[in-house]
C-alpha cells in the first residue's frame, strides 16, 4: 500500500529564508513521487516529480526535491522564500492506474 | 493548449438532491481521475477512467459514480446528497496509462455546497 506523511501542517518562514517542507512515503513498489502546490480556490499545480534517474529533481519557481530511498523521504526545498510562495503544498505518491495518494498538506506562510 | 476544464465552478444543492459535475481533460489525454478535497479528510481518490472504462475506484459509497465519454470528457454524479458531501471536487487528466509516466494535470475544481 502507498501512503504519504507530511510533517508539519503549518510552516512559517521569513522572506528570503530557506523553505523546507518534509515528506515521507511508504510504497510497496518503486515510487513515483510528486509535489503539488495549491493556491486558494484553485486546483493543484505540479511543482516537480521523481520517476527514475537523478535523485535531485528541480522544479518550477526555484523548488527542488531529493529522493532518498534509504530514508523514504522526498523533502521539498527552496533556497530563498518569496511572498508568492505562500500556498498549500502537497506531496503525493502514485500507484498503478494513475491513482495518487496525497499527504495532508503543508500550509506555507511567508513573513515579510 | 487548453488545460483541464471543470464545470460548474460552484454549486449549491439541497440534501437529498443529486448533482452532476463535468470535466474536460487536456486534448489527447485519455485518463481522467476524480478527487474529493475536504478540510477534514484532505484529498481522497474517487475513481479513474481510461478509454471509457473505470480502472480504479476509491473507498466511496455507491452514491458516487462516474463515466467517461468517447471524447475523454468525464462526468461525476452524486446521488442523494448529504451534508458531508460538501467539498471541492477535483478532476485530473493524464496523457499516459502507465503509472507515474503521465503526471496529473488538475482542473480548478467544482466547489459543491450541500445545505
Amino acid at each position: 500500500a502507498q501512503s504519504v506523511t507530511q510533517l508539519g501542517s503549518h510552516v512559517s518562514v521569513s522572506e528570503g529564508a530557506l523553505v523546507l517542507l518534509r515528506c515521507n512515503y511508504s510504497s510497496s513498489v518503486p515510487p513515483y513521487l510528486f509535489w503539488y502546490v495549491q493556491y486558494p480556490n484553485q486546483g493543484l499545480q505540479l511543482l516537480l516529480k521523481y520517476t527514475t534517474g537523478a535523485t535531485l529533481v528541480k522544479g518550477i519557481n526555484g523548488f527542488e526535491a531529493e529522493f532518498k530511498k534509504s530514508e523514504t523521504s522526498f523533502h521539498l526545498t527552496k533556497p530563498s522564500a518569496h511572498m508568492s510562495d505562500a500556498a498549500e503544498y502537497f506531496c503525493a505518491v502514485s500507484d498503478a492506474g494513475n491513482q495518487f495518494y496525497f499527504g495532508t498538506g503543508t500550509s506555507l506562510t511567508v513573513i515579510p | 493548449k487548453a488545460g483541464v476544464t471543470q464545470t460548474p465552478r460552484y454549486l449549491i444543492k439541497t440534501r437529498g438532491q443529486q448533482v452532476t459535475l463535468s470535466c474536460s481533460p487536456i486534448s489527447g489525454h485519455r485518463s481522467v481521475s476524480w478527487y474529493q478535497q475536504t478540510p477534514g479528510q484532505g484529498l481522497q481518490f474517487l475513481f479513474e477512467y481510461f478509454s471509457e472504462t473505470q480502472r480504479n475506484k476509491g473507498n466511496f459509497p455507491g452514491r458516487f459514480s462516474g463515466r467517461q465519454f468517447s471524447n475523454s470528457r468525464s462526468e461525476m454524479n452524486v446521488s442523494t446528497l448529504e451534508l458531508g458531501d460538501s467539498a471541492l471536487y477535483l478532476c485530473a487528466s493524464s496523457l499516459s496509462s502507465d503509472r507515474g509516466v503521465g503526471e496529473a494535470f488538475f482542473g480548478q475544481g467544482t466547489r459543491l455546497t450541500v445545505v
